[in-house]
């Protein structure tokens, strides 16, 4: 299996800018997950899918933030307009659904510079 | 309020020691904690999962340990190696899939 696949893997933008990073989970995974890492806050969980319909955003900072999945092998998270404080390196993770604590797989991360 | 502490500083360590790292948590009660190695401009990678009526888990060289009264878990490797550098990530389990990430410790072994 390729692994989770997540495009672009690095993305250089201005201020105001839409954004829109792009996830393939694994094949036959139940669960996407979109994470933000940063220095200053570490890894955070922004929000999660479970058969392609979000469970929980608590964790997407604002409005500005959304993300969909229209089916099993793809979501998008898109950022508009762009602030340079959304400068992050943002992952994409998956998993089954065979039970609590199940392990997630991460991608390789996309690292956006917003100037 | 809700923190999860690791070692902000690195942990250096001799290769052939036992590195020894610690995940403490505050007002959270996790039903499982799970540690992740990351390495440089990589995601993290799953390495162990403990759930809280265990005690003790282990893996090849990797120990993790859950203590639900102390609210803490310790994750030892030994006989480390150079290989081993790396940041490790506690992360607890807040949710049926939820995960709540502490901010890394990096290992450094040297030869």
């Amino acid at each position: 299996d390729a692994g989770v696949i997540q495009s672009p893997r690095h993305e250089v933008t201005e201020m105001g800018q839409e954004v829109t990073l792009r996830c393939k989970p694994i094949s036959g995974h139940d669960y996407l997950f979109w994470y933000r890492q940063t220095m200053m806050r570490g890894l955070e969980l922004l929000i999660y899918f479970n058969n392609n319909v979000p469970i929980d955003d608590s964790g997407m900072p604002e409005d500005r933030f959304s993300a969909k999945m229209p089916n099993a092998s793809f979501s998008t998270l898109k950022i508009q307009p762009s602030e340079p404080r959304d400068s992050a390196v943002y992952f994409c993770a998956s998993s089954l659904q065979r039970g609590s604590g199940e392990t997630q797989y991460f991608g390789p991360g996309t690292r956006l510079l917003v100037l | 309020s809700q923190k999860i502490e690791q070692n902000s500083e690195a942990l250096n360590i001799q290769e052939g020691k036992t590195a020894t790292l610690t995940c403490n948590y505050t007002n959270y009660s996790p039903a499982y904690l799970q540690w992740y190695r990351q390495d440089p401009g990589r995601g993290p990678v799953f390495l162990l999962l403990i759930r809280e009526n265990e005690k003790e888990k282990r893996k090849e060289r990797l120990k993790v340990t859950f203590d639900t009264t102390l609210k803490q878990s310790l994750f030892h490797i030994t006989a480390s190696q150079p290989a081993d550098s790396a940041t490790y990530l506690c992360a607890l389990g807040t949710g049926f899939q939820k995960l709540v990430f502490g901010t890394g410790t990096r290992l450094l072994v040297s030869p």
